[in-house]
């Protein structure tokens, strides 16, 4: 099956910085990728998505993602941290065509200095 | 609000006992997914159900099982319940018809074993 390693348990960066989580995964072929995010207590909310063409996608709250083919990465980037983002970030990969099996990395917990 | 509702919020059950988790999908769609979060686990996928089959399976334990009804809505039956058990449980939905399907999450169901 499909795995995602998100290596970064914990980063910290200061309110107004640039952020990147990174983000590798394994599968055969092109998968399907996403970045969900989950605030405490709360369920996951996407973040943005990736399942074919352009190779960087944006997604809501300023947040964007660039797929590497050649690095097997999808890693999510903002240029200006807010302290709202703090929260647990999560990238996951499914199968095409129907998203099957989708699977999570570990998560990155990002915590926003002021 | 992603849709997807999960019920019951909370529950609280002491070790041996059975209970069952609910989850109905978003209006209209025909997968649903089912996740452990734990602390030290992570985010796991346990099972997927695509209009009443199985679709996928992760690492379900064989005390656990789902199954999905004619009407979509899914459950998630745990029993012989364990310390170990206790954590969080998420569903999700997708419509997966077509391509480019991704998923979307209840609140979870938080279990706790005492």
């Amino acid at each position: 099956a499909q795995s995602v390693t998100q290596p970064d348990i914990h980063i910290t960066v200061s309110e107004g910085a640039s952020l990147e989580l990174r983000c590798n995964y394994s599968y055969g072929a092109t998968p399907y990728l996403f970045w969900y995010v989950q605030s405490p207590g709360q369920g996951l909310q996407l973040l943005l998505k990736y399942f074919s063409g352009d190779t960087l996608v944006q997604g809501i709250k300023g947040f964007e993602a660039e797929f590497k083919r050649s690095q097997s990465s999808f890693n999510l980037r903002k240029p200006s941290v807010h302290w709202s983002d703090a929260a647990e970030y999560f990238c996951a990969v499914g199968a095409p065509p129907n998203n099957n099996d989708m699977r999570f990395g570990a998560g990155t917990r990002l915590t926003v200095k002021p | 609000d992603s849709g997807v509702t999960q019920t019951p919020k909370h529950l609280i059950t002491a070790t041996g006992q059975r209970v069952t988790l609910r989850c109905s999908p978003r209006s209209g769609d025909l997968s649903v997914y089912w996740y452990q979060q734990s602390l030290d686990q992570g985010l796991q996928f346990l099972i997927q159900y695509y209009n009443g089959e199985e679709r996928a399976k992760g690492n379900i334990l064989e005390r656990f099982s789902a199954q999905q009804f004619p009407d979509l809505h899914s459950e998630l039956n745990l029993s012989s319940l364990e310390l170990g058990d206790s954590a969080l449980y998420f569903c999700a939905s997708s419509p997966m018809t077509g391509h480019y399907t991704e998923a979307f999450f209840g609140q979870g169901t938080r279990l706790t074993v005492v």
